[in-house]
């Protein structure tokens, strides 16, 4: 069946944009999860969404930084004011539930400029 | 705080050798540890994951083990094949955390693995 998946796959984008990325998590998957990963870096945690709601958003940056998750399924992840050191790689995950194993999109490398 | 850590940033192998990557984490309230593998330009992908209650998890080449009064993990790749070549990343989760059920993963740095042939 189909994973999840992320796009733009690769975003450009310059200083003090905004920007959107996006989520399809696997079809029935109840949890889902943004990460990022910056140069050298691991995973960061960003937000966990069940279903539509929020339970935990405490890796979220900064308040430039917003998700939304809609009718349980797409996410998206708004970054406004895009500065430098946002640029890293994000990853979206989702679950069947909480306790089950992460299956993670390709990912989208933002780069700002 | 790194809270997972991977102190290795690589490990080189020779094809059908033993591969041993090392995790260490601080927290004692993680209870679920997973090793995810992760080829360039792709999302990391899930490969064997063990729980606090166990000291050992084996699926097929990979062995996981788990030493809690060490806050230590290990995977080990036997025998390694040159298709292992990856980045190798070890993460942990608290089954519960604030009365809620749920999986945020905690992950460490990576490590990268090469396997010659």
């Amino acid at each position: 069946g189909a994973g999840v998946s992320q796009s733009p796959s690769n975003k450009v984008t310059e200083k003090g944009k905004d920007v959107e990325l996006r989520c399809d998590p696997i079809s029935g998957h109840t949890a889902l999860y943004w990460y990022r990963q910056s140069l050298g870096q691991g995973l960061e945690f960003l937000i966990y969404f069940q279903g539509n709601s929020a339970p935990d958003k405490s890796g979220l940056p900064s308040d430039r930084f917003s998700a939304e998750r809609t009718g349980g399924s797409v996410s998206t992840l708004t970054i406004q004011r895009t500065q430098q050191e946002d640029s890293a790689v994000y990853l979206c995950a989702s679950s069947l539930d909480p306790q089950e194993t992460q299956y993670f999109g390709p990912g989208t490398r933002l780069l700002v400029l | 705080d790194q809270q997972v850590k991977q102190n290795s940033p690589s490990l080189s192998v020779q094809e059908g050798r033993i591969s041993i990557l090392n995790c260490d984490y601080t927290n004692s309230m993680f209870d679920y540890f997973l090793w995810y593998k992760k080829y360039p330009a792709e999302g990391p992908t899930f490969l064997i994951s063990i729980s606090s209650i166990k000291d050992k998890n084996e699926d097929g080449r990979f062995t996981v083990f788990l030493n809690k009064s060490a806050k230590h993990l290990s995977l080990h790749i036997v025998p390694s094949q040159p298709g292992d070549s990856a980045v190798y990343f070890c993460a942990a989760s608290e089954s519960y955390a604030g009365g809620t059920s749920y999986g945020k993963l905690t992950f460490g740095q990576g490590t990268i693995l090469t396997v010659h042939p």
